[in-house]
């Protein structure tokens, strides 16, 4: 069984600049969401994508926007980078999408310079 | 809005003691779980409850639910060194599945020798 992967594992940026971050879902599961963990916090939902559509998002702005492909793999993507952006940002598959995810992914080390 | 709070957030305590982690929550909710994270590294899943009075166990840990006193614990018994990390507890709206997990602040545990 193959687990959830995430890309790149590390990424600096600058302020202003955009980036992407990707995630393939565990084999078999048709919704992804993703978390921001900023240091010394617990994870925060960012947003949730089903059958390639955004059915739910937590509280964050509009610059934070998600893309989910036909085969569920899923992309995060982040507009005019804050420095408050520096972050752990996780990603995690799950069956439904009233089924919490289980398994998480490594995630994506974001530093914003 | 749901918060979760657990305490203590930070826990330095001996080889071979017990103690308890808590996590309340502030609103009815479906289901609780806990993770565990290593420094630098993603969640892993230890417990998921599910009902009122619902308790689990794995190794030297064990959780437990009251869903009246919207009240969770984690109970560590004879502590050893490989347990310290990072624990969560995650809190699913009752109905949200969408709206994803809300996080407590963690609670950092340190065991020593």
């Amino acid at each position: 069984e193959t687990g959830v992967t995430q890309s790149p594992t590390h990424l600096i940026k600058t302020r202003g600049q955009q980036v992407t971050l990707r995630c393939s879902s565990q084999s078999g599961h048709n919704t992804v969401s993703w978390y921001q963990q900023a240091l010394g916090q617990g994870p925060q939902f960012i947003f949730q994508y089903y059958r390639e559509e955004e059915n739910g998002r937590g509280n964050f702005p509009p610059r934070f926007s998600g893309l989910q492909f036909p085969n569920y793999s899923s992309e995060l993507n982040v507009n005019a980078l804050e420095l408050d952006d520096s972050a752990l940002y996780l990603c995690a598959s799950s069956s439904g999408p009233l089924n919490q995810p289980q398994h998480f992914g490594d995630g994506t080390r974001l530093s914003i310079l | 809005e749901l918060k979760v709070e657990q305490n203590p957030l930070f826990l330095s305590m001996q080889e071979g003691k017990n103690y308890t982690i808590y996590c309340n929550y502030s609103t009815t909710s479906d289901r609780l779980y806990w993770y565990r994270q290593d420094p630098g590294k993603s969640l892993e899943s230890l417990f998921v409850l599910l009902s009122n009075g619902a308790v689990k166990q794995e190794g030297r840990l064990m959780a437990s639910l009251d869903t009246k006193a919207r009240l969770s614990t984690l109970h560590i018994t004879a502590a050893v060194h490989d347990l310290s990390a990072t624990y969560f507890c995650a809190v699913e709206k009752s109905g949200g599945g969408a709206d994803g997990l809300t996080f407590g602040k963690g609670t950092h545990l340190i065991i020593q020798p």
